[in-house]
């Protein structure tokens, strides 16, 4: 299986800031990377595909880039409606994977 | 708009089997992979498998001795079926589409107890 590692597990920020959240494959998965949204009770969102493809409807804010083992989402400026857990996964090879997930708090 | 909802039941005897379906409004079974994925309370996301309504799919290593997944285009719903399921399996199951998951339930709750 391949391993899907993200950093930091939490991450305290505040309204307006910058934030990057950073996904690591433990081999090469090109840019078969997506990136979801998940709040409290609520299933998890597709934000990002294909390591950099926006979805409809998803925020310009929020950015993907990477490829191969390293992937990062970045939140350009954090609004309120953004404090959730943010998780990856892989699709070049099943098992399709998922990373810890990363939880971006209010500081 | 395509819309995904689980049903089945929310408690589950250790040793039995887990039944849910997935139920696709909006659209076609007969397109997408349709996948089901679970989630431990206050844990991560673990992939279970996919299905194809050609009845091609794949199934996770972890579970794969345990779990069928299936596609009834009769009804446009897809089910899971998890065999003698443990505490370890209780969690939130999600239905979702695609490799890229770009469409999910809501989510159901399942808990194994006695």
């Amino acid at each position: 299986d391949i391993q899907m590692t993200q950093s930091p597990s939490t991450l305290s920020a505040s309204v307006g800031d910058r934030v990057t959240i950073t996904c690591r494959a433990s081999q090469s998965i090109t840019s078969w990377l997506a990136w979801y949204q998940q709040k409290p009770g609520k299933a998890p969102k597709l934000l990002i595909y294909k390591a950099s493809s926006l979805e409809s409807g998803v925020p310009s804010r929020f950015s993907g880039s990477g490829s191969q083992t390293e992937f990062t989402l970045t939140i350009s400026s954090l609004q309120p409606d953004d404090f959730a857990t943010y998780y990856c996964q892989q699709y070049n090879t099943y098992p399709l994977t998922f990373g810890g997930g990363t939880k971006v708090e209010i500081k | 708009q395509v819309q995904l909802q689980e049903s089945g039941p929310g408690l589950v005897k250790p040793s039995e089997t887990l039944s849910l379906t997935c139920t696709v409004s909006g659209g076609s079974v007969t397109s997408y992979y349709w996948n089901w994925i679970r989630q431990p309370p206050g844990k991560g996301l673990e992939w279970i498998g996919y299905m194809y309504h050609s009845g091609s799919g794949n199934y996770n290593p972890s579970l794969r001795n345990r779990v069928t997944i299936s596609v009834d285009t009769s009804k446009n719903q897809f089910s899971l079926m998890l065999s003698s399921v443990t505490a370890a399996d209780t969690a939130v199951y999600y239905c979702a589409r695609g490799n890229a998951l770009d469409m999910w339930g809501q989510g159901t709750m399942v808990t194994v107890s006695s």
